[in-house]
């Protein structure tokens, strides 16, 4: 079984610039997670998607942040745009039940904002 | 006040040693609780959860939960070299059992 890919992995661009991060999950997964650490802090929640609907959006930073589940398949989270803190790694998430026993993340996008 | 707070590290154990890693949260409504392992640039990986006050035992890790104390542990025993990652902390509760709050982690390292 695959597992969930992000990418791209690593992303450098000027502050004012867009950047969009995608996520691809597990196949059948409907939830779907994004998470973000930012340097020195700690992994923080983004928000949460049910196939195509954006369930819990709590943790969206700002208006900046534009987060899309196309068919409820893969993930884009689009910044911009861009400012200097939102430099971190995001990561994405997907399980199938609605429980964090059966999360599984993926390796992130290291995003860093120059 | 910090959600979820672990010892920050970094903690230095020989092989062959337990190592003791060390959660506290402020929210008494968390009601699950996991930790996570990350080696450097992967993703993170559950290694063990726990629900009840007590302890729960998996191979070379235990963890343990004082919910009254608000605290939560795991102990490796047996260390290994490869057992050298960061240890995350994470909690979920107050009305949510998919969310999960993290600490900042605690690395680490076990020498050979």
């Amino acid at each position: 079984e695959a597992g969930v890919t992000q990418f791209p992995s690593h992303s450098v661009i000027e502050k004012g610039q867009t950047v969009t991060l995608r996520c691809d999950p597990i196949s059948g997964h409907d939830n779907l997670y994004w998470y973000r650490r930012v340097m020195g802090k700690e992994i923080k929640f983004l928000l949460h998607f049910v196939k195509e609907s954006k369930q819990d959006e709590s943790g969206m930073p700002n208006n900046r942040f534009l987060a899309e589940r196309t068919g409820g398949t893969y993930s884009t989270l689009k910044v911009q745009p861009a400012e200097l803190e939102d430099s971190g790694v995001y990561f994405c998430a997907s399980s199938q039940d609605l429980d964090p026993f059966g999360y599984t993340f993926g390796s992130g996008t290291r995003l860093t904002v120059v | 006040q910090k959600e979820v707070e672990q010892n920050s590290g970094p903690l230095s154990v020989p092989e062959g040693a337990i190592a003791s890693l060390n959660c506290t949260y402020s929210d008494r409504g968390s009601q699950s609780f996991f930790w996570y392992r990350q080696y450097s640039g992967k993703s993170p990986e559950l290694i063990m959860f726990i629900y009840s006050n007590g302890d729960k035992e998996d191979g070379r890790f235990t963890a343990q939960l004082n919910k009254a104390s608000q605290y939560v542990s795991l102990l490796i025993r047996d260390s290994q070299p490869s057992d050298s990652a960061t240890y995350l902390c994470a909690v979920t509760g107050g009305g949510s059992n998919y969310k999960l709050t993290f600490g900042k982690g605690t690395l680490l390292t076990v020498n050979p």
